[in-house]
């Protein structure tokens, strides 16, 4: 069992260019979510879905986009790289009615100079 | 006031001691409290929940104390493996779907 699977794990962009960071879950979760983590802060929520076809904003959503088209997938997408999305980020999904219980990819490891 | 608040550490402690971290929440009405465990440049994974009666896991203790908006975790007879990131996490309203998770305590456990 995978659990949560995130590509890739380290990637560098230049400033302006575009990239996807895959998240894919093989637990049948309804409920996934994209954060980011800064040196000494906490989880950031990015942007989340709890189904397919159904993706809402969390607290930082400016600068991405995401997508919901199956269960298993939600990747989020980084238009015009900037520096200050320079950052580790992590996937996670849940079971609906689970809230506790949230299964975390291993991270994304992302720097934009 | 923050929504969740920690005090970030870090906590050195020798083998052995019994370390406590508090955690405030600014939203009276959250409904569920949760612990999360950080290794370094690791992904987060739930240590424990924070039951209202207060629950124990083993070396790990977890309270919460609805009147003053603040949830504990202790931790006795530390170990080296315990060294890492405890990250508060609180569910503002009960079915919400999104979590909020404080900057976590380091705590630093040595020989």
């Amino acid at each position: 069992n995978a659990g949560v699977t995130q590509t890739p794990k380290f990637r560098i962009l230049k400033i302006g260019q575009s990239m996807t960071l895959q998240c894919t879950q093989d637990m049948n979760h309804n409920y996934m979510y994209w954060y980011r983590q800064d040196p000494g802060m906490g989880l950031k929520l990015i942007y989340y879905s709890v189904g397919a076809g159904i993706t809402d904003k969390g607290e930082v959503p400016n600068g991405y986009n995401v997508s919901r088209s199956t269960t298993e997938d939600f990747p989020l997408r980084l238009e015009l790289a900037a520096p200050s999305q320079t950052s580790v980020y992590f996937c996670a999904s849940r079971h609906r009615g689970q809230e506790e219980k949230l299964f975390f990819g291993s991270g994304t490891q992302l720097s934009v100079l | 006031r923050k929504e969740v608040e920690q005090d970030p550490g870090p906590f050195n402690v020798p083998e052995g001691a019994t370390v406590a971290f508090n955690c405030t929440y600014s939203n009276s009405a959250s409904q569920s409290f949760f612990w999360y465990r950080q290794d370094c440049r690791k992904e987060p994974k739930l240590l424990m929940s924070v039951y209202s009666s207060g629950n124990e896991d083993g070396r790990f203790t977890a309270q919460l104390n609805r009147a003053s908006q603040y949830i504990s975790l202790l931790i006795r007879d530390s170990k080296l493996s315990d060294s890492a990131t405890y990250l508060c996490v609180v569910n503002p309203f009960s079915g919400y779907s999104t979590l909020t998770f404080g900057k976590g305590t380091m705590l630093l456990v040595s020989p």
